[in-house]
């Protein structure tokens, strides 16, 4: 299947400061890639889908100033969490599926740790 | 609307012994239906999925799934557990099959197998 490289795994960053998280599909091109958060014990929540050159699409309750997304080629997207505050600290999955995939691969998944 | 739901939060199962993990679904229209699998700290991998077709497909590690459109399920199935079985189990469906729609996720299934 194709493959989808999620970075860093885990970050600790102190309250106020910013991560970068970055999503890449390796072995192929990425229109759309989607964001998902996940609490301890619960399913994937959906914050917000990206689109290569334009603006990405946040789900209701997410805050777009918060969470930034940038998908600057076909191949990478990235969240940056802004102002990270304790209640940030979760785990972070980017997902994505080519043109001729119809099924979604997801990246390894990043431990958000705000101290 | 989609939904997906998983009624079980853990299914215990000895080793040896057949399994199964539970999902009904709502979709306006056609589903197409996902089963992932969820290891501690990592991202999903894809097992198998539904599409069109025959209404048992086989996926990954020896699981299969059954599409049944009467009772709207696609429970996940499995001969003969293993212990490296145990895991978080994600059935997920959208209603389009292109890659530029999200997967909705179910709440998912923490399958134990016991040695």
């Amino acid at each position: 299947g194709a493959v989808v490289s999620q970075h860093p795994s885990w970050v600790i960053c102190k309250s106020g400061t910013s991560v970068k998280i970055e999503c890449r599909s390796l072995d192929f091109q990425a229109t759309t890639m989607f964001w998902y958060r996940q609490f301890p014990k619960q399913s994937l929540m959906l914050m917000a889908t990206s689109n290569e050159g334009s603006k990405a699409t946040y789900e209701q309750g997410v805050e777009k100033d918060k969470f930034l997304i940038n998908h600057a080629s076909l191949t990478l997207s990235t969240l940056t969490v802004t102002s990270a505050h304790p209640e940030d600290s979760s785990f972070y999955i980017c997902s994505a599926s080519g043109q001729e995939n119809t099924e979604a691969f997801f990246g390894q998944g990043t431990r958000l740790t705000v101290v | 609307a989609q939904s997906v739901a998983q009624p079980e939060d853990q299914v215990n199962v000895a080793e040896g012994n057949p399994l199964t993990v539970k999902c009904t679904y709502s979709v306006s229209g056609n589903p197409y239906l996902f089963w992932y699998v969820q290891y501690p700290n990592r991202g999903l991998q894809f097992l198998l999925k539904y599409i069109t077709g025959d209404n048992l497909v086989k996926g990954s590690y020896g699981f299969e799934a059954e599409f049944n459109k009467s009772q709207t399920s696609f429970h996940l199935k499995k001969p003969s557990a293993l212990v490296s079985d145990s895991a978080l189990y994600f059935c997920a469906v959208r209603d389009s099959l292109s890659g530029n729609t999200p997967l909705v996720f179910g709440k998912g299934t923490r399958l134990s197998v016991i040695a």
